[in-house]
């Protein structure tokens, strides 16, 4: 089982519609959940990040973090044909590390 | 600089060489962290800085890999005898320091032939 668990996708949802992305982690000792979108050939990019149970909303986007069940996820409303990317769930323990799940295919559908 | 700097942006070498990939962090920045991303994987990590020394390198897959930063800025990862299992892509990200935000270069393309 790997540490960080996503679905791997690809998801496609039609533009304008609510695209929700999904990261289970093992480690209970994780403190700081990130969330990167990663365009094809191009590097990750931090768009959210979460440290508290709950929800953390910035624009179009939402985290939502649940420690109790190891699960953080990523929602984006109205969505754009250029959010298509990979996101990438990302998870540190405190310790500077960060491990990455292998991410979700997003397709945004015009 | 304004970002986070990593030359050569592509490298092709033979298998048994050594190669050097460069990473110039963001000014300031005292953490600094290498990845190693395959096609279809995420980010694995390989080695983490804190100012000069290594305080992580628990990802680094054998000793063949190494990494320094000397002066607690620049960084390189040097790969001795390569072999083709080492092409990938070698991402380099600083941040303030630990648990803060991680800006990530556009990478070294790495391919072993």
């Amino acid at each position: 089982q790997k540490e960080v668990e996503q679905n791997s996708g690809p998801l496609s949802v039609p533009e304008g519609a609510i695209a929700s992305l999904n990261c289970t982690y093992s480690d209970r000792g994780s403190q700081s959940f990130f969330w990167y979108r990663q365009y094809s050939g191009k590097s990750p990019e931090l768009i959210m990040f979460i440290y508290s149970n709950g929800d953390k909303e910035d624009g179009r986007f939402t985290a939502q973090l649940n420690k109790a069940s190891q699960y953080v996820s990523l929602l984006i409303r109205d969505s754009q044909p250029s959010d298509s990317a990979t996101y990438l769930c990302a998870v540190d323990t405190n310790a500077g590390k960060s491990t990455f799940g292998d991410g979700t295919t997003l397709t945004v559908k015009p | 600089g304004a970002g986070v700097s990593q030359t050569p942006s592509n490298k092709v070498t033979e298998k048994g060489k050594y190669v050097e990939l460069r990473c110039d962090p963001i000014s300031g920045h005292t953490a600094l962290y290498w990845y190693r991303q395959s096609l279809g994987q995420g980010p694995e990590f390989l080695i983490y800085f804190q100012g000069t020394g290594a305080a992580d390198d628990s990802g680094l897959p054998n000793d063949r890999f190494f990494a320094v930063r000397p002066e607690g800025s620049v960084s390189t990862l040097k790969i001795q005898r390569t072999e083709r299992g080492d092409s990938a892509v070698y991402l380099c990200a600083s941040s303030l320091g630990p648990n803060t935000e991680a800006f990530f270069g556009q990478g070294t393309r790495l391919t072993v032939v």
